[in-house]
């Protein structure tokens, strides 16, 4: 059984480039979340996917958009990249949006670099 | 609002010592908690988890009780390993996972 996938695990960017990031969640989850972790720090939450639908959204700007696929997958695209944006991205699947209970599995990250 | 607040590191300790990383939380009723853990260059593991009041979830040597009465979900591991150098993380989820800023914790032989 995969667990959750992310690609790529590096890249390099340059300011002001536009930047797509993937992963596929566990299987037989239906939901994927997206966080950004500055070095040093805890992750901190981007938006959450389900139903095709962001239905979450942290502090984040508009420069960070994303999408969710017919088969659960997701894209994180972050447009006009600032120095700031580097860190290492990570992806949670969970089975339905995360309440009380619920338990997020993470894939390894992509660790983006922009210079 | 929901939020986790546990201890600074880095901790550093010697093999075989007793380790405890402290967590506690402010939450709108009775949440699941979680600790999470983060090998150098990799993604989050989920470490161990308790689902209500006095839980105890364990795993790889690691333990920690759900205590309601302090709001504490405190990390203990009686006999750390070298391999066990990673950074904590304590989390609970409400809509998303909110995570404390993590712990450094560095074991030398």
């Amino acid at each position: 059984d995969a667990g959750v996938t992310q690609s790529p695990t590096h890249l390099i960017k340059t300011r002001g480039q536009q930047v797509t990031l993937r992963c596929s969640p566990k299987s037989g989850h239906d939901t994927v979340s997206w966080y950004q972790q500055a070095l040093g720090q805890g992750p901190q939450f981007i938006f959450q996917y389900y139903e095709e639908e962001e239905r979450q959204r942290g502090n984040f700007p508009d420069r960070f958009s994303g999408h969710q696929f017919p088969n659960y997958s997701s894209e994180l695209n972050v447009n006009a990249l600032l120095l700031g944006d580097s860190a290492l991205y990570l992806c949670a699947s969970s089975l339905g949006t995360v309440a009380m209970n619920t338990e997020a599995f993470f894939g390894q990250g992509t660790r983006l670099t922009v210079v | 609002g929901n939020s986790v607040t546990q201890m600074e590191g880095p901790v550093t300790l010697s093999e075989e010592a007793f380790l405890t990383i402290n967590c506690t939380y402010t939450a709108t009723g009775y949440p699941s908690l979680f600790w999470y853990v983060q090998y150098p260059g990799e993604g989050l593991q989920l470490l161990l988890k308790a689902t209500k009041a006095d839980d105890k979830g364990s795993n790889k040597g690691f333990e920690a009780t759900y205590r309601k009465e302090t709001t504490s979900f405190h990390l203990e591991k009686g006999s750390v390993q070298v391999s066990d150098s990673a950074v904590y993380f304590c989390a609970l989820p409400w809509g998303k996972l909110q995570f404390g800023a993590g712990t450094q914790v560095v074991v030398t032989p």
